[in-house]
């Protein structure tokens, strides 16, 4: 059974940082694209950022490029997002979601979901 | 990039028939639209790919039969036959996207909400 679990999310002022982690389990984490993204409190979602099966593609939306990274480790089958500057429109549910092809430079979808991790930004 | 429509809420009586739209804006009438079905606190799960020619792949795990699609034009409708009390979700419907530099992403719809009655 394909598992996707978030933590780090919580409660943060306007220009400080968080990294959020997935772990991941139930299927062969390396073979896969990985994906994060966010719903606002009341909205749609919103594709934040992707990264290969090797890193050696990754990509960001407009909205969060230059202050958002996103990295994996393979040999602890684990997604991470390091979040810096954060505004109060950051502020959202963040979900981590498989990719269903190994790389982002095809079309893919999110074949599975984890339950999201709550990220508030405020002061 | 494609720019994807939903009506904002949808109703629906128990056992009844309902048909959810996902509009494509003008140009990506070839576009293929991914449907995923929100229940209250969860996260997504992915339902089904459907392009003009209907579904494209196969349905996410546990579908049920009761879930079908139609693509045409710019449109492309989820339906769902015979609704059941645990169907009452947020529908959302996505389409990948690549851009310039040979980097697919997602654009998602705002969602329907479907209510059961």
């Amino acid at each position: 059974e394909v598992q996707l679990v978030e933590s780090g999310g919580g409660l943060v002022q306007p220009g400080r940082s968080l990294r959020l982690s997935c772990a991941a389990s139930g299927f062969t984490f390396d073979d896969y694209a990985m994906h994060w993204v966010r719903q606002a409190p009341g909205k749609g979602l919103e594709w934040v950022s992707g990264i290969s099966w090797n890193s050696g593609s990754i990509g960001y939306a407009d909205s969060v490029k230059g202050r958002f990274t996103i990295s994996r480790d393979n040999a602890k089958n684990s997604l991470y997002l390091q979040m810096n500057s954060l505004r109060a429109e950051d502020t959202a549910l963040y979900y981590c979601a498989k990719g269903s092809t190994v790389t982002t430079q095809q079309p893919y979808y999110f074949d599975y979901w984890g339950q999201g991790t709550l990220v508030t930004v405020s002061s | 990039q494609p720019v994807l429509t939903q009506p904002p809420s949808a109703s629906a009586s128990l056992g009844a028939s309902v048909t959810l739209t996902c509009t494509l804006s003008s140009g990506y009438s070839n576009y293929k639209v991914d449907w995923y079905q929100q229940r209250p606190g969860k996260g997504p799960r992915f339902v089904m790919r459907v392009g003009t020619g209907g579904i494209v792949g196969s349905k996410g795990d546990g579908i049920p039969d009761r879930f079908s699609v139609l693509g045409s034009g710019l449109n492309r409708y989820l339906t769902i036959k015979n609704i059941q009390e645990e169907d009452e979700s947020d529908y959302h419907c996505g389409a990948d996207h690549g851009s310039g530099s040979n980097f697919f992403y997602v654009v998602f719809g705002g969602g329907t909400k479907l209510t059961v009655l």
